[in-house]
């Protein structure tokens, strides 16, 4: 079965340095998203990306992050003055379509900032 | 988003027992999807329901779309260890949105 891959799995970084979560969606999807999960609460949306776009972005999603599919098979999220909030775990996801599909979530990338 | 609430937050069964969790939203939702989350796993979609009053079946999984499409339910018949994890409803418009998610624990 089709797989979303995510790298690294996990990542200690000190804060204020720069990050780059990496994933490797499905590849008929088009529809491209990042949500991060903090330890024991809901999954949260942070950005969609379609047609080498940002479609939508949450509160969450401020000018430290940004988006990139550099090259038509990877999809990364960039955070660029890490803060300790940041620790997370964050999940890329792939659809098929905008709201028909269900998405397809990778194993995510454990953050921790220190 | 429009945003989906869920209840119970937490539910701890006994392995054979039923289990039910609700999605309840104020306003009318398109459709809905169900996903499971493991503990220390990823979400993994299970269903998306679409039609008012729909129910849909997957082995002991019964998921039911309420009349009026604002609220959703998942009940699982006889409980099994291997069902432990987070349940979340989401509403998928255009981005997934979550609701809190219903965390099942299971004693053998």
């Amino acid at each position: 079965e089709p797989e979303v891959t995510q790298t690294p799995s996990h990542q200690v970084t000190q804060m204020g340095q720069e990050v780059i979560l990496r994933c490797v969606p499905i590849s008929n999807h088009l529809y491209f998203y990042w949500y991060r999960q903090i330890l024991g609460q809901k999954v949260e949306f942070l950005v969609s990306f379609y047609n080498n776009e940002i479609s939508e972005k949450s509160e969450i999603f401020d000018d430290q992050f940004s988006v990139e599919r550099p090259d038509g098979s990877n999809f990364t999220l960039k955070i660029r003055s890490t803060k300790l909030e940041d620790s997370a775990m964050y999940f890329c996801a792939s659809s098929g379509g905008s709201a028909n599909y269900g998405y397809t979530f990778g194993s995510g990338t454990r953050l921790t900032v220190v | 988003g429009q945003q989906v609430m869920q209840i119970p937050q937490y539910q701890h069964v006994q392995e054979g027992e039923d289990f039910t969790t609700y999605c309840n939203s104020s306003t009318t939702l398109s459709n809905i999807q169900w996903y499971k989350q493991r503990p220390g796993g990823h979400p993994v979609f299970l269903i998306q329901l679409v039609k008012s009053g729909e129910v849909k079946k997957q082995k002991r999984l019964t998921f039911q779309f309420g009349e009026a499409k604002k609220n959703s339910s998942l009940h699982i018949t006889a409980t099994q260890t291997t069902d432990v994890g987070t349940y979340f409803c989401a509403n998928p418009g255009g981005k997934l949105i979550f609701g809190q998610g219903t965390e099942l624990s299971v004693k053998p």
